[in-house]
């Protein structure tokens, strides 16, 4: 069975900050895709970063980056210099390779709180 | 375009009646799906849509539950007989697979509450 483990329920840190959100999946594919979704108050799941599974390659997108480590099956994703605006929850979610990247197994998400 | 739409954003209801949602897709896209999210969870799907036809249904969705999509553009959820479970947030997705696929784009979500 697919599954996706947040372990971090909420997180809070101070504005400049840097953190790390972490996501350990499961899966019997050999195929997969990877996601992270932003989810801010009002309440629509923004996509972050698509990553298939044999693509290893870390990632950065501004003050954004990814790291994907198949042999631990994780895939964690680190705010660099945390803003007040980084405030939302945020989801890790897994998809099969079927064709279908809207039919996601989401974790349970990790709130994160930028204080000023 | 101005992405995933949806309607009502929030529906008050009494146990034991019907309601109906509408998702309006990003245009073009072929693939339209339905989640349910409760309080402090992760989205959980419920169905998915490529054009017209239903290809798949998750258990949680339960006999009381039918979505549609008639024409291949919007999309319809309907509950029938609400129970006070059913209070939570509906998401609708949309995603194209007709150049390349691309990742699925959500809407702001109907929150129904079941009183």
């Amino acid at each position: 069975a697919q599954k996706v483990t947040q372990a971090q329920t909420e997180i809070s840190v101070v504005e400049k900050e840097d953190v790390t959100l972490d996501c350990v999946y499961e899966t019997r594919d050999t195929t997969y895709y990877l996601f992270w979704y932003k989810q801010p108050p009002s309440g629509e799941l923004v996509f972050l970063i698509r990553r298939n599974s044999f693509d290893e390659q870390n990632e950065i997108s501004g003050r954004y980056s990814w790291n994907f480590q198949k042999s631990t099956s994780s895939f964690n994703f680190t705010i660099t210099a945390s803003q007040v605006v980084d405030s939302a929850v945020y989801f890790c979610a897994l998809s099969d390779y079927r064709g279908s990247q809207g039919n996601l197994i989401f974790g349970k998400g990790t709130k994160l709180s930028v204080k000023p | 375009d101005t992405g995933v739409s949806q309607d009502p954003r929030h529906k008050i209801t009494k146990r034991g009646q019907n309601v109906t949602f509408r998702c309006d897709p990003i245009s073009e896209h072929n693939r339209l799906y339905w989640y349910r999210q409760t309080l402090g969870q992760g989205p959980e799907f419920l169905t998915y849509f490529q054009n017209e036809a239903q290809l798949e249904k998750s258990r949680l969705l339960s006999d009381r539950f039918s979505a549609e999509r008639p024409k291949g553009s919007f999309s319809t959820l309907e509950i029938q007989r609400t129970e006070q479970g059913d209070s939570a947030m509906y998401l609708c997705a949309s995603s194209s697979t007709r150049n390349t696929d691309t990742e699925a784009f959500f809407g702001q979500g109907t929150r129904l509450t079941v009183v």
